[in-house]
């Protein structure tokens, strides 16, 4: 079974509205991380977060991580076109404190449009 | 920012034989760097963790006579898929990992990936 949950899988959102995506795990999360991925390409690092409650900024793009350190949300505000692609939230699911290896989503599909 | 890099970034091979991905973290060291792959629709896999200096630790179900890595230095992976099959064709990602700050917290930078086309 998946250990992290995003969802939505795919969303499509009118450009300017605001949008938000989840990352949801049944164990403690050791440092989550948000990446942005462009079909067939590298991830591109947008915030990692590690202490309960915490919440981080840039930008446009919110990501907060809850008191319980197992649900993540990332939100979008006034979505512009260079937001689409793919987002994919990745942690350590394990007790090595965000040094191992990380388990990913499978990814949540983000279409912005005009 | 902390850059890694990933050669080739596209390989078409034929079966039977082997093809090496190389990843490098071009302006830091990293003593643990991390294999992925990816599958269509499915996400990141962690394949294996490769630390400089001894040998890589695989996740289960990852043949390590298959997928051989060598943390050959402080800023060099290499993944080499041995005897490569049509089902080995992917989308291959390597990760750096950084420590800093006090208290010590861990970021991972990824490299743009291999894609790997076994006919």
């Amino acid at each position: 079974s998946q250990e992290l949950e995003q969802s939505p899988q795919s969303l499509i959102v009118q450009e300017g509205k605001n949008l938000t995506i989840n990352c949801t795990s049944s164990k403690t999360l050791y440092g989550l991380y948000w990446y942005k991925q462009k079909y067939g390409e590298g991830l591109i690092f947008l915030m990692m977060l590690q202490k309960g409650g915490e919440e981080k900024s840039h930008e446009k793009i919110t990501a907060k991580l809850d008191e319980k350190k197992q649900q993540s949300s990332l939100h979008i505000t006034a979505s512009q076109p260079s937001h689409a692609g793919i987002y994919l939230c990745g942690a350590d699911i394990g007790s090595g404190g965000g040094a191992d290896g990380l388990t990913f989503g499978k990814g949540t599909h983000l279409i912005i449009q005009p | 920012g902390a850059v890694v890099s990933q050669h080739p970034s596209r390989v078409i091979c034929k079966s039977g034989t082997s093809v090496k991905i190389e990843c490098r973290s071009l302006d830091f060291q990293a003593t643990t760097m991390f294999w992925y792959r990816q599958f269509p629709k499915k996400s990141l896999m962690l394949m294996a963790t490769s630390n400089e200096g001894s040998k890589a630790t695989y996740e289960q179900g990852v043949e390590k006579d298959k997928f051989l890595i060598n943390h050959a230095s402080l800023t060099l992976s290499t993944l080499t898929v041995t005897s490569a099959h049509p089902e080995d064709s992917s989308f291959y990602i390597c990760s750096a990992r950084v420590g800093q700050g006090i208290p010590l917290s861990y970021e991972q930078y990824f490299g743009p990936g291999t894609r790997l086309t076994v006919t």
